[in-house]
């Protein structure tokens, strides 16, 4: 596609529930990279893939988060019993090669868990 | 870890002023971006410069890499580049992950 798509773009659930957010990046990008934006901490890093392979996990804030990522393309980004702390925006970035390229962001989704 | 600090926090024009935004860090760096955050939320690439100076229309940028520090200028300001402007920094075989300035919020009155 044209730019990096992000869906559902609004997700709202109940604390407790999981849920599944997706990332398709610009056709041709090996690197894939998943940030988090929320008010109190800015944007994190959260974990990036090249090809299918998650090389650097370190952002992701606990064991109820994780991420794959198929074919080199389409991630998925799972978080499982889903709290409060939770809530944010969800950003997806793809590059070229990854270490030393300018990524390019999707619009996000925009989870609030109650 | 490395920091990235961006002045001023908060920065309020009147259409057609100039401005300069800042951006320091403590590290040598990989690759620095600027980016516009749009006021949907998009976050919209401005500038790929590890190094050197570019431009691109009302809006340009210099990093001095050995000094680390990094400059965004916008001129005639307009109401649409109303948001706020993130820095952001990859160090050295980290795999490209960026690190984030707070961001300078931006505000252009007509």
């Amino acid at each position: 596609g044209a730019g990096v798509s992000q869906s559902p773009s609004n997700k709202v659930t109940e604390k407790g529930k999981d849920v599944e957010l997706r990332c398709d990046p610009i056709s041709g990008h090996t690197a894939l990279y998943w940030y988090r934006q929320s008010l109190g901490q800015g944007l994190e890093f959260l974990i990036y893939f090249q090809g299918n392979s998650a090389p650097d996990k370190s952002g992701l804030p606990s064991d109820r988060f994780s991420a794959e990522r198929t074919g080199g393309s389409v991630s998925t980004l799972t978080i499982q019993r889903t709290q409060q702390e939770d809530s944010a925006v969800y950003l997806c970035a793809s590059s070229l090669y990854g270490q030393g390229q300018a990524q390019y962001f999707g619009p996000g989704t925009r989870l609030l868990v109650l | 870890g490395i920091q990235v600090e961006q002045s001023p926090p908060d920065l309020i024009l009147q259409e057609g002023a100039n401005s300069t935004l800042r951006c320091n860090f403590s590290d040598s760096v990989n690759n620095l971006q600027w980016f516009h955050q749009n006021p949907w939320g998009q976050l919209i690439n401005l500038f790929y410069i590890p190094s050197g100076t570019k431009q691109n229309g009302r809006l340009s940028a210099t990093t001095v890499a050995t000094e680390r520090y990094s400059l965004l200028y916008i001129s005639s300001s307009q109401t649409t580049d109303s948001g706020v402007y993130f820095c952001a920094v990859e160090t050295h075989n980290q795999g490209g992950k960026l690190i984030f300035g707070q961001g300078t919020e931006l505000s252009v009155k007509p």
